[in-house]
């Protein structure tokens, strides 16, 4: 099983606030990732990192930031959450050998705004 | 036109059937494609890779089609617990960021 580690599993929060992801991963992985996926649709790429200083956006990219301070921790922070980003959110880790890349997820996070 | 287009779900099947799920992919240039499977209000978690000479793993047979950006999947003898979504998954070049299809749904009945 992977260890990777996203909390909380569930959040409840009021439109306005300020709020913090958190994926950490012992597995040592230098790529990690966060998606965005809505119940019955394919996941949406908002950010990833490649290692230790480094993160690029994704598709959903434009209403929250990321950082990458140490290996084994990603965290995800909406300065202002609103009720479309209502979703669940999947953090991964990736394990490349070659060409080919295995992805870790974790159990996600399911966020709810009011 | 999306990136990764996948058969529209879902798929209602009898156990022991084989089925089988398209994927197209607009980037000619893609290097790297897998299977995943996502099982209901769980993470996705990695089927197979997709090798460009086909590969098989027990009842799943993937393939890929270059020359016209498809890849597939091909479930034998189907069980009760191959029930998920399963997603088509595209990787650019090495190391850039994997692209998720929408997922084509299985559900295999007794």
């Amino acid at each position: 099983e992977a260890d990777i580690y996203q909390t909380p599993r569930y959040l409840v929060i009021g439109t306005g606030k300020k709020i913090t992801l958190e994926c950490s991963q012992t597995m040592g992985h230098d790529k990690m990732y966060w998606y965005q996926q809505d119940p019955g649709m394919e996941l949406h790429l908002i950010h990833y990192s490649y290692g230790v200083n480094s993160t690029e956006k994704g598709d959903l990219s434009s209403e929250s930031t990321v950082s990458r301070i140490r290996t084994e921790h990603f965290p995800l922070t909406l300065e202002s959450a609103r009720p479309s980003h209502t979703s669940q959110y999947l953090c991964a880790s990736s394990e490349l050998t070659g060409t080919n890349e295995k992805l870790f997820f974790g159990s996600g996070t399911q966020l709810s705004v009011l | 036109r999306k990136e990764v287009e996948q058969d529209p779900g879902p798929f209602n099947v009898p156990e022991g059937a084989t089925v089988a799920f398209n994927c197209t992919y607009s980037n000619s240039a893609s290097q790297s494609f897998f299977w995943y499977r996502q099982d209901c209000r769980k993470e996705p978690k990695l089927l197979m890779s997709v090798y460009s000479s086909g590969n098989e793993d027990g009842r799943f047979t993937a393939q890929l089609n270059r020359a016209s950006q498809y890849i597939s999947l091909l479930i034998r003898d189907s069980k009760l617990s191959d029930s998920a979504t399963y997603l088509c998954v595209v990787q650019d070049q090495a190391g850039t960021a994997l692209i998720f299809g929408k997922g084509t749904t299985l559900s295999v009945s007794s």
